[in-house]
This record gives C-alpha cells, sequence and structure tokens, in this order.
C-alpha cells in the first residue's frame, strides 16, 4: 500500500530533551516536507527537500533539523525542544511536478 | 508574496443541501491551486487540484471547485452535502512558474448537520 508513515504518533517530552520524529514514503517520491499545524494557522512548512541530499528551508525553521540521507526517509530532529514546539506535525511527499502531496497521519508533540 | 484566504473558519450546512467553501489566493505566477480534507485525527487527504485546462475541476467525494481567475478564487463546491463531509477543508496555492512550496489557507471546518 502506498504510504507515508511517521513515528512517533504522540510524544509528550520535556525542554531540552532532543528528539527525533522519522517520516518514510514508499513511492519514491523525490519531494518531501515537514509541515506544523496550529490551530488557526492552517499549515506551515518547516523544512522541506526535493532529493537526497538536498534540503531547504520553510517559512519556521527555527529549531528544528531534517536529513535526507535516502530518498524514502525524511526525519525530523528537534535539538533542544521547547514548549512553542508543541504541534501536530505531518509529514508529506510527492513527485515534483504538479502533483499532489501526500500525507502522513501526523505526530502530536507535547513538549513541557 | 504568496497567500490564501479562508474567510469562514466554519461553515454550517443541512444534510441534503449545497455546500460552498470559499478560498481566494494571491500569486506573481501562474497559479496552481489544491483542496485537502481533513478528518478528526487523521492526516490531510487531497481533494482535487486546477493547473490548467477547464475552469471546473471535479474530484474526490462528489466534490467540484471553480477557478475564477478575475476573482482570483478557487471555491469548492457540492450539490449535495452528506453528514459524512463534515470535517476540515484547507485550500494551497503554488506558484506554478517558482517553486514547490505550497501556501495553505487557515482551513474552514464544515458542519453538515442531519
Amino acid at each position: 500500500e502506498a504510504q507515508v508513515t511517521q513515528n512517533p504518533r504522540y510524544l509528550i517530552t520535556v525542554t531540552g530533551k532532543k528528539l527525533t520524529v522519522t517520516c518514510s514514503q514508499n513511492m519514491n517520491h523525490e519531494y518531501m516536507s515537514w509541515y506544523r499545524q496550529d490551530p488557526g494557522l492552517g499549515l506551515r512548512q518547516i523544512y522541506y527537500s526535493m532529493n537526497v541530499e538536498v534540503t531547504d528551508k520553510g517559512d519556521v525553521p527555527e529549531g528544528y533539523k531534517v536529513s535526507r540521507k535516502e530518498k524514502r526517509n525524511f526525519p525530523l530532529i528537534l535539538e533542544s525542544p521547547s514548549p512553542n514546539q508543541t504541534s501536530l506535525y505531518f509529514c508529506a511527499s510527492s513527485f515534483l511536478g504538479a502533483y499532489e502531496q501526500y500525507f502522513g497521519p501526523g505526530t502530536r508533540l507535547t513538549v513541557t | 508574496a504568496q497567500s490564501v484566504a479562508q474567510p469562514e473558519d466554519q461553515v454550517n450546512v443541512a444534510e441534503g443541501n449545497p455546500l460552498t467553501v470559499k478560498c481566494t489566493y494571491s500569486v506573481s505566477g501562474n497559479p496552481y491551486l489544491f483542496w485537502y480534507v481533513q478528518y478528526p485525527n487523521r492526516g490531510l487527504q487531497f481533494l482535487l487540484k486546477y493547473i490548467t485546462g477547464d475552469n471546473l475541476v471535479k474530484g474526490s467525494y462528489g466534490f467540484e471547485a471553480e477557478f475564477n481567475k478575475s476573482q482570483t478564487s478557487f471555491h469548492l463546491k457540492k450539490p449535495s452535502a452528506l453528514v459524512s463531509d463534515s470535517a476540515l477543508y484547507f485550500c494551497a496555492v503554488r506558484d506554478g512558474d517558482s517553486n514547490y512550496q505550497l501556501i495553505w489557507g487557515a482551513g474552514t471546518k464544515l458542519i453538515i448537520k442531519p
């Protein structure tokens, strides 16, 4: 089944404790992206990647890191999480071009 | 700068009635327009898109949207609403002449009452 998977689905952590949210897709998509969703703000892009070893900042990259060592994986790293990073995070992927994005199920992160 | 506006936080419609969820956009180049739906505790699902061609595009679950270049709008419509259509709907736009970044509206909560 074609899908984007994210892990974990739910995470509660404390300020400053490094964490990684994994994202994997099995559709051979070139483009992958991370978003955060906050009430009333829609989706805001954190980072995106157009191919292996090619990543770029989105609208809200501060406090986040990503890597793209393999085409299928695009992990999101929070080196020192803070409470303002409490949010719902989505990973998405697509082919390059005028194609729709496929979304993972989301990761709800709470930083206390 | 690119932007998307969904002017209604919430739309209430009786089951069986037609529904419209509004979206207006601003891009400097050719607009690529998308609608997505989010059901509770789920990721976003693609509904339909406009890239070029006919202004009326049809998508999943009986939804359609009309591209209006002069009004810079891309409203989502359905002739007869179902209770199961209740969800959060997002409009998104990309500048087709430049990059792959999607700009998203804030979302509209659609409530269909029996």
